[in-house]
């Protein structure tokens, strides 16, 4: 089974109203990232957190890590219209040598 | 502009078709990468190249064939696709292999439709 799973899947929000996706993963991890993807486009990384630490920002996005539950969170601060794409969590194994990604959040700002 | 170009963007082939993919990076990464996307499932990892060695083989069919000329070039070589084949191929580079930060630099991805 897949190693990163978001959650939800789909979030629909009014624009300055804040984002929050979940990811939850199954076995150890050296990092996490995620990335953006625009509709049908490539995807863009955003931000790498390392098993060693518990939270990381950068500009209006924050994550978090909790390696005892296996989770992880993005949180965008006062969303954009702009911020509409789907949103990826990978996890890299470096053991594996691979990075697993899940199935993703779509967001959808409203203006 | 991520520094990872790929052609065509869209490719539209019968099943009998034989059509190549072109993947080329401009930031001196020396592994690169295929994914297969499809409506509803997760990024599926087909192929990793690093040093223009292949190092993973996610048990592709053989009708999607890999090459590496060189550290810059990817290609993927397609021959009697099936419908099913139809998806977004997203080609990535990143600086080392996944061993290392495992941050992936994605280019825009050719949709290919197979009719």
């Amino acid at each position: 089974s897949q190693q990163g799973e978001e959650d939800p899947q789909a979030l629909s929000i009014q624009e300055g109203e804040n984002a929050t996706m979940n990811c939850s993963y199954k076995t150890s991890i050296n990092n996490l990232q995620w990335y953006r993807q625009n509709s049908g486009r490539g995807l863009v990384h955003l931000i790498l957190i390392r098993s060693n630490e518990r939270e990381k920002h950068s500009g209006r996005l924050r994550v978090t890590l909790d390696t005892s539950k296996k989770s992880s969170s993005l949180l965008i601060t006062a969303s954009r219209a702009a911020d509409t794409a789907s949103y990826f969590c990978a996890t890299v194994n470096t053991n594996a040598g691979k990075s697993t990604f899940g199935d993703g959040t779509t967001l959808t700002v409203k203006p | 502009e991520t520094g990872v170009t790929q052609t065509p963007r869209h490719l539209v082939m019968g099943m009998t078709n034989k059509k190549s993919l072109k993947c080329e990076q401009h930031l001196g990464h020396n592994a690169m990468y295929w994914y297969k996307q499809s409506a509803k499932k997760p990024l599926e990892l087909m192929f990793v190249y690093s040093l223009e060695e292949r190092v993973e083989n996610n048990s592709v069919p053989s009708r999607f064939s890999p090459e590496c000329p060189n550290s810059s070039h990817l290609f993927l070589h397609l021959h009697t696709l099936q419908p099913e084949d139809s998806a977004l191929y997203l080609c990535a580079s990143s600086q080392g292999t996944m061993g290392q930060t495992g941050e992936l630099f994605f280019g825009e991805g050719s949709r290919l439709t197979v009719l």
